[in-house]
């Protein structure tokens, strides 16, 4: 069963201070790694989609990057308006349907 | 204007009773879901209907039943309610899965809460 983990659950940053999420995954063969931004009382947003190790995508302040094993999403000079809930998700191979299997999370905090 | 809409955004109900969530997606997507999320904030997807035909059902409670009447609507009707039904869920529509779209687009969900 594809399983996803991130960490850290929170992190709190001074605006202008990079940082980087992680997501570790276990897939019996990856279709696809996504980013979602979660604010708070609202549903989760499309960031990117990751396919194969390597892969890197840029989004304004955001990158997310792909291996094996792991996806990393980096803030660079991160603002107020970062604060958020980022979820990583996965699909695989055999998942049924367009099932993505989602991680818990990490809360996002940046302090002006 | 909304991409995906459902109704309500808040329910308070007794235990036992019934309840229906309706989902609406103005995309012209053909694929739609129902996710649940708990209070550790995991969603967890529950059904998905591609063109009003069932694809995805998960290990779910026969107290839940999905209904589409047609491929831009997708409802959500729990019976007898209990405490543990208590969450945010979530619809969402993409396009056809085939097409290996994982870009979901979601709605803003329906707080349940069951006393």
């Amino acid at each position: 069963e594809d399983q996803v983990t991130q960490s850290p659950e929170a992190l709190r940053l001074q605006e202008g201070e990079s940082s980087s999420l992680n997501c570790s995954y276990t897939v019996s063969g990856l279709r696809g790694l996504f980013w979602y931004r979660q604010d708070p009382g609202k549903g989760p947003e499309f960031l990117f989609t990751l396919y194969s190790a390597g892969e890197e995508k840029e989004k304004e302040r955001l990158k997310a990057t792909l291996t094996k094993k792991e996806s990393f999403l980096h803030i660079t000079a991160p603002k107020p308006e970062d604060s958020a809930t980022y979820l990583c998700a996965v699909r695989g191979i055999k998942a049924a349907g367009n099932k993505l299997t989602f991680g818990g999370g990490t809360r996002v905090l940046v302090k002006p | 204007d909304t991409a995906v809409s459902q109704t309500p955004k808040y329910l308070v109900t007794q235990m036992g009773n019934d309840k229906s969530i309706k989902c609406e997606q103005n995309l012209g997507h053909d694929t739609m879901y129902w996710y649940k999320q708990d209070s550790k904030k995991f969603l967890k997807i529950m059904f998905s209907y591609n063109n009003k035909e069932l694809i995805i059902n998960e290990t779910v409670p026969n107290r839940f039943s999905p209904k589409s009447p047609d491929k831009a609507h997708l409802n959500l009707h729990i019976n007898s309610l209990e405490l543990g039904d208590s969450a945010v869920y979530f619809c969402a529509s993409s396009q056809d899965w085939r097409e290996g779209a994982g870009e979901l687009f979601f709605g803003e969900g329906s707080r349940l809460t069951v006393l």
